[in-house]
């Protein structure tokens, strides 16, 4: 099965840095990877997502990217704000199953 | 106008209570889904339903038992409850059929706790 890792587990940043988020699959057949934030007490919301026939997406201040070689891809926030502060989650399908990595807890320090 | 409602959203219990959590979702969706989020955040998955049929399984402890009556409700049962059992329980849909190739929408969650 699929086998999602994110690094780093937790980030802290100062306001209006950047914070970069990785993540690595193991299933090479996977072609679908969302990101979902969650803030304290909240549901998890999708933020971004890219298919495998793309290897960036932006979004004002967030992008993702994608390198189907190496089986990673990565979560980039810039010009971060307070209200960046959540939790994110990578996520790889591979059309069956949607897999989570552990999380990153992210703070935006003012 | 709530898409994915669960309700209860809390939940405190004796071990070898039984309870259920309800969800129900207006989005007209195919596919429902229970996730578990445990005190680590993890979010790891338990059932999915494709139109009220049951396509994904993982392995869960017999004493939880999902129910969907139609392809608007995905009800979630537990036998027997065990202290290990508590957890946040999110229920979520998506609009597609077998394939996870889409936006997930998740309920508010149930923080079931298990004393």
């Amino acid at each position: 099965g699929e086998n999602v890792e994110q690094h780093p587990s937790t980030l802290s940043v100062q306001e209006g840095d950047s914070a970069v988020i990785k993540c690595t699959y193991s299933d090479s057949a996977s072609n679908y990877f969302p990101w979902y934030k969650q803030e304290l007490g909240k549901r998890p919301q999708l933020i971004i997502d890219i298919r495998s026939n793309v290897g960036e997406k932006k979004d004002q201040r967030i992008a993702v990217t994608l390198n189907k070689t190496a089986k990673h891809f990565s979560l980039h926030i810039t010009e971060t704000q307070p209200e960046d502060s959540a939790v994110y989650f990578c996520a790889a399908s591979n059309d069956y199953k949607l897999s989570f990595g552990a999380g990153t807890t992210v703070t935006v320090r003012a | 106008d709530t898409a994915v409602s669960q309700t209860p959203k809390y939940l405190v219990t004796q071990m070898g209570n039984d309870k259920s959590i309800k969800c129900e979702q207006n989005l007209g969706h195919d596919t429902m889904y229970w996730y578990k989020q445990d005190s680590k955040k993890f979010l790891k998955i338990m059932f999915s339903y494709n139109n009220k049929e049951l396509i994904i399984n993982e392995t869960v402890p017999n004493r939880f038992s999902p129910k969907s009556p139609d392809k608007a409700h995905l009800n979630l049962h537990i036998n027997s409850l065990e202290l290990g059992d508590s957890a946040v329980y999110f229920c979520a849909s998506s609009p597609h059929a077998a394939s996870n190739t889409g936006e997930l929408f998740f309920g508010e969650g149930s923080r079931l706790t298990v004393l």
